[in-house]
């Protein structure tokens, strides 16, 4: 596709339930990034994928996210028994690869717990 | 902790006006500055970027200037436009590694024509 793109757009969730997140990055791009966006917050950083590996997952905030990438294209982010404080637009963003590339953002998506 | 800091948090100018965003980072060892610009309901894009080895960048009517010994940069734009009411986010990362982006809190503009 032409650029990075997230679905759903929005989400409105109970208190409890679980939610998937999806990102499809634009096509052979091999670094693929999740951020959070908080209201009056900055972008705060959660995971990255080289391919299909995520080196690091320390910046996950709880053991309730988790994250995949499939075929080195598609990635999932999970939230698990979601909480008021989970609210926030979850943004997605690819690169052609690590180290000195431009990061392109997909729109995100609106997470919202009720 | 806030390893990039942003200031002002919100910023109105008339059109024509010099808007000035400034931040300021932690860590010595970032080496990539990226400044992004977000409307209402998309993603950030990518604005303008400068390294550390140089201490000014102009992009059309866009310029970072860049102070390496106090570790600050800030966002200049000439002759601002209404159309140039937005967010914008400075950031900063390592491009060694997995080059994560440490973003600011976000200026939001406001030009009024």
């Amino acid at each position: 596709g032409a650029g990075v793109s997230q679905s759903p757009s929005n989400k409105v969730t109970e208190k409890g339930k679980d939610v998937e997140l999806r990102c499809d990055p634009i096509s052979g791009h091999t670094a693929l990034y999740w951020y959070r966006q908080s209201l009056g917050q900055g972008l705060e950083f959660l995971i990255y994928f080289q391919g299909n590996s995520a080196p690091d997952k320390s910046g996950l905030p709880s053991d309730r996210f988790s994250a995949e990438r499939t075929g080195g294209s598609v990635s999932t982010l999970t939230i698990q028994r979601t909480q008021q404080e989970d609210s926030a637009v979850y943004l997605c963003a690819s690169s052609l690869a690590l180290g000195g590339y431009i990061q392109y953002f997909g729109a995100g998506t609106r997470l919202s717990v009720l | 902790q806030q390893q990039v800091k942003q200031s002002p948090q919100s910023l109105i100018v008339q059109k024509g006006g010099i808007p000035i965003i400034n931040c300021a980072y932690e860590n010595t060892a970032f080496d990539y500055f990226p400044w992004y610009q977000q409307f209402p309901g998309k993603g950030p894009a990518l604005l303008i970027a400068i390294r550390p080895d140089v201490s000014e960048k102009k992009e059309g009517r866009f310029t970072i200037s860049f102070n390496k010994s106090a570790k600050q940069f800030s966002l200049h734009i000439m002759d601002s436009q209404p159309g140039d009411s937005a967010t914008y986010f400075c950031a900063a990362s390592l491009q060694t590694g997995a080059n994560n982006l440490f973003f600011g809190t976000g200026t939001r503009l406001t030009v009024i024509p």
